[in-house]
């Protein structure tokens, strides 16, 4: 088993729509977790991080993190076309290793 | 200030070649890393290092090696090429310490084995 699961999509939106990005973890030890968003042939660049459990609002991004059913979102409120990117999670294990997942491809039609 | 850099952007190596993808940052970052992103795979940890002569294996290492001589550079060499190893590289720096030291990546260097 993977240590974190992410559905691929893609996903496909019209601007404005909100976006829900969603992974699962198997580890219940894990604390931190990342969301990395990566546009076509860059690398991959922290977006947002939380510590345990509960919501990290950045201006149109929530992170969301609900460790009793190990499940980590994203949601993107107002979405625009800049917002087309893929979008991995992460987490972190004590000893500085990263776990990533699949990546959503996420696109916002104009 | 650079970031992090590698060279080069694109190679296309034939089987049991062998070759160095070059990493380097400019942040006096202690942490490196080497990840391999493969479709439906995401990101997997090839290598990391903690500081200069410090390296530890990831989830994938078989196939490569590391070396930390300076802070500032993470070579990684692949020791007889082999069409599975096909794949965009991506190293990555960071400050060690708590999770909200961010995870800086270079650009990546895409890997075509024949």
């Amino acid at each position: 088993q993977k240590e974190v699961e992410q559905d691929p999509g893609p996903l496909s939106v019209p601007e404005g729509a909100i976006v829900s990005l969603n992974c699962t973890y198997s580890n219940s030890a894990f604390q931190y977790f990342m969301w990395y968003r990566q546009y076509s042939r860059k690398g991959p660049e922290l977006l947002m991080y939380t510590y345990s459990s509960g919501n990290k609002e950045d201006g149109r991004f929530t992170a969301q993190v609900d460790k009793s059913s190990k499940y980590i979102s994203l949601f993107i409120r107002d979405s625009q076309p800049s917002d087309s990117a893929t979008y991995l999670c992460a987490t972190m294990n004590t000893g500085n290793q990263f776990y990533f997942g699949t990546g959503t491809s996420l696109t916002v039609i104009p | 200030n650079a970031g992090v850099t590698q060279t080069p952007k694109f190679q296309v190596l034939k089987t049991g070649q062998s070759m160095t993808l070059q990493c380097a940052q400019d942040m006096n970052h202690e942490y490196m890393s080497w990840y391999r992103q493969d479709p439906g795979m995401g990101l997997r940890l090839i290598h990391y290092s903690v500081g200069a002569g410090i390296t530890d294996q990831g989830e994938v290492p078989n196939g490569y090696n590391v070396s930390r001589s300076t802070t500032e550079d993470f070579p990684l060499r692949l020791l007889s090429a082999a069409p599975s190893q096909t794949s965009v590289y991506f190293c990555a720096s960071r400050r060690t310490g708590g999770f909200q030291e961010t995870q800086y990546f270079g650009p990546g260097t895409r890997l075509l084995v024949l």
